[in-house]
């Protein structure tokens, strides 16, 4: 199965400034379709994950321009350009590409 | 708006068995393949069973394979999980997924 690895396990942001989170697979999320399955979700304080970003780079629905998404292959990236208070929670990156979905270990974000 | 509602948690003695339900609407759900995710404090998310739209098509994880079982009615816009033979390790929170949308999860505990 395609293991997904996250980094770092836990963010403390202050408001206003911005945050990163990697996520590295083990095998190519490329489908031969063209498509690279490779989603977030921000699962906050007792709520069920929400979509954030799927395939890659597009925001879904709802979603702040302040999230955006990035990479390629095998390495992403989640970016935050402004965290606000509203931002807490655990992020997850998730594949698609082949069953078993895989999720990353999850990255707490706190605010300082 | 989407709605994924799931119901059939409860305490369980390992061994036996428990079913699990998610009631769907805001969506076309016969178009859409469904699935049942996990969560617990320990493991995070762990994928468990997938099934197509058509029903022609069902996937589990190696840890479940043979216990559990997938299913759907899409004339009552329903996903199903049959869980025989609970372990320990089962205990978690299980959510009903659409690739974008999650329930709020239904609770299993397994202990005798």
């Amino acid at each position: 199965e395609i293991v997904m690895t996250q980094s770092p396990l836990s963010l403390s942001v202050t408001p206003g400034q911005p945050a990163s989170i990697s996520c590295k697979s083990t095998q190519s999320l490329l489908q031969s379709d063209g498509e690279t399955y490779l989603y977030w979700y921000l699962q906050k304080p007792g709520q069920s994950p929400q979509l954030l970003i799927h395939e890659v780079a597009n925001r879904f629905s709802g979603v702040p321009d302040r999230f955006s998404g990035s990479g390629s292959g095998t390495d992403f990236t989640l970016k935050i350009s402004r965290v606000e208070a509203e931002d807490v929670g655990v992020y997850y990156c998730m594949q698609s590409k082949e069953l078993p979905w895989t999720f990353g270990q999850g990255t707490k974000v706190e605010i300082k | 708006e989407v709605q994924l509602v799931e119901s059939g948690g409860g305490l369980v003695q390992p061994g036996r068995s428990l079913r699990l339900s998610c009631v769907a609407s805001g969506f076309a759900f016969q178009d859409h393949g469904m699935h049942w995710v996990r969560q617990t404090p320990g493991k995070g998310l762990e994928w468990v069973a997938g099934i197509s739209a058509k029903s022609d098509y069902a996937a589990y994880a190696d840890s479940v394979k043979g216990r559990f079982t997938i299913s759907r009615d899409n004339a009552r816009n329903s996903l199903y999980l049959q869980m025989n033979g609970l372990r320990v390790e089962d205990m978690a929170l299980y959510f009903c997924v659409n690739g974008r949308d999650w329930g709020r999860g239904t609770l299993v505990t397994v202990s005798s």
